[in-house]
Order: structure tokens, then sequence, then C-alpha cells
């Protein structure tokens, strides 16, 4: 079955505490993506890759890291949290436009992951 | 930063009737997707439309793109309790920086009673 699994899907833990929380595709998608969700600012892109040891900023990265060593694979690294990144935590890929003729332009989603930092 | 803005923020209607939420967005876009989202939980993606397309169907789902109004709706027709869901819109830029990168709104929250 296709799909964007996360772990863990949910976290309490403690200010400074480094975290990383798993998001893997089985879709061999080229593009991964990380968002959060806060009540009444609807979701907001963290991180991007566009492939392998390629990625980029979105609108709120401060506090966060990620890498892309595996094209399945996008952890996002927490290495100090802080309560103001409790929230809920949304991993998605897709394809790229030129990777296939038949290319889909729809973003898939993990479950999510609760994360709450006291 | 924030582009698609649905309307109205909260639904509320009775089973059988139809719902239509509204979403507007500042930027030119290559496509527009509709994603539901039961309370806390994960997004499902409903439908897409591209900047070229005028309307779309899946089910009981209609959606429409005016793209010189910078809008789209999203109709849900015979609504059912199971319908009851946050509904966001999301944009997909189409040039640099914005391709790829899905732009949310803050979602409508439809509630269907049964």
């Amino acid at each position: 079955e296709a799909q964007v699994t996360q772990n863990p899907r949910y976290l309490i833990t403690v200010t400074g505490k480094k975290l990383t929380v798993t998001c893997s595709q089985n879709m061999n998608h080229e593009y991964m993506s990380w968002y959060r969700q806060d009540p009444g600012l609807g979701l907001r892109q963290i991180y991007y890759s566009m492939n392998v040891e390629v990625t980029d900023k979105g609108d709120v990265p401060e506090g966060y890291k990620v890498s892309r060593k595996e094209k399945r694979n996008f952890p996002l690294i927490l290495e100090s949290p802080s309560p103001n990144q409790t929230s809920l935590y949304f991993c998605a890929s897709r394809q790229l436009r030129l990777a296939s003729l038949n290319h889909t332009d729809t973003q898939y989603f993990g479950p999510g992951t609760r994360l709450t930092v006291l | 930063s924030q582009q698609g803005e649905e309307d109205p923020q909260a639904l509320s209607i009775q089973e059988g009737e139809n719902a239509t939420m509204n979403c507007s967005y500042k930027t030119s876009i290559n496509n527009l997707q509709w994603y539901r989202q039961n309370s806390g939980r994960g997004l499902v993606h409903l439908i897409l439309i591209r900047s070229n397309e005028r309307e779309k169907h899946s089910g009981r789902l209609r959606v429409t793109l005016d793209t010189s109004k910078k809008s789209s709706s999203l109709l849900i027709t015979a609504s059912r309790a199971a319908d009851t869901a946050s509904y966001f819109c999301a944009t997909e830029g189409n040039s640099g920086a914005g391709s790829y990168q899905l732009t949310f709104g803050k979602g409508t929250k439809l509630s269907v009673i049964p």
C-alpha cells in the first residue's frame, strides 16, 4: 500500500531535549516536505527536499533541521525543542513533474505527529 | 506565507443539504487542491484542479476555479454526518520557489447534523 509513515505519532518531551521525528514514503517520490499545523494558523511548511541531499527552507524553518540521505526518508530534527514548537506535524511527499509522463501533482500526507514540549 | 483563505470559517448544515466552501488566493497558481481533515488527524486529498480547468467533479464533490477572481469553491452535495471535518484549500505556485510548495488556507470547519 502506497503510504507516508511517521514516527512517533505522539510525543511529550521537555525543553532542550533533542528529538527526531521520522518520515518514510514507499512511493519513490523525489519531493518530501514537513508542515506544522497550529490552531488558527493552518498548515505552514517547515522544510522541503527536492531529492536526495537537496533540502531547502520553507516558511517557518527556525528551530528545525532536516536531512535527506536516502530517497525514502526525511527526518525532522529538533536540536533544542522549545514550548513554541508544540504542534501537530505532518510529513508529505509527491512526484516531481519531470519524473514521469504520468505524474500526479497530488501530495500524500502522513498521519501526523502530535508533539508537546513542556 | 498564507495564501488560501477559506470562507466561511465554520459551517453547520443538516444532513442531506449541500455544503459550499470558498477559497481565495493571491498569486498565480499551477493547481489548487482540496483536503479534508478529521479532528486532529491526517489530511486526505480530495480533489485537484489545474489552473487551465474551470470545473471538476469527483463523486459528490464539485470544485470550480476562477483564475480571474483567484477563487475556488468546493461543493459537497447531499451531505452526510461522515462529512463532518475541516476542509482546506491549498495552492501550488507555478514558478520559482513556489513550484511544488503547497500553501494552505486556515480551513472551513464543517458540521453535518444528522
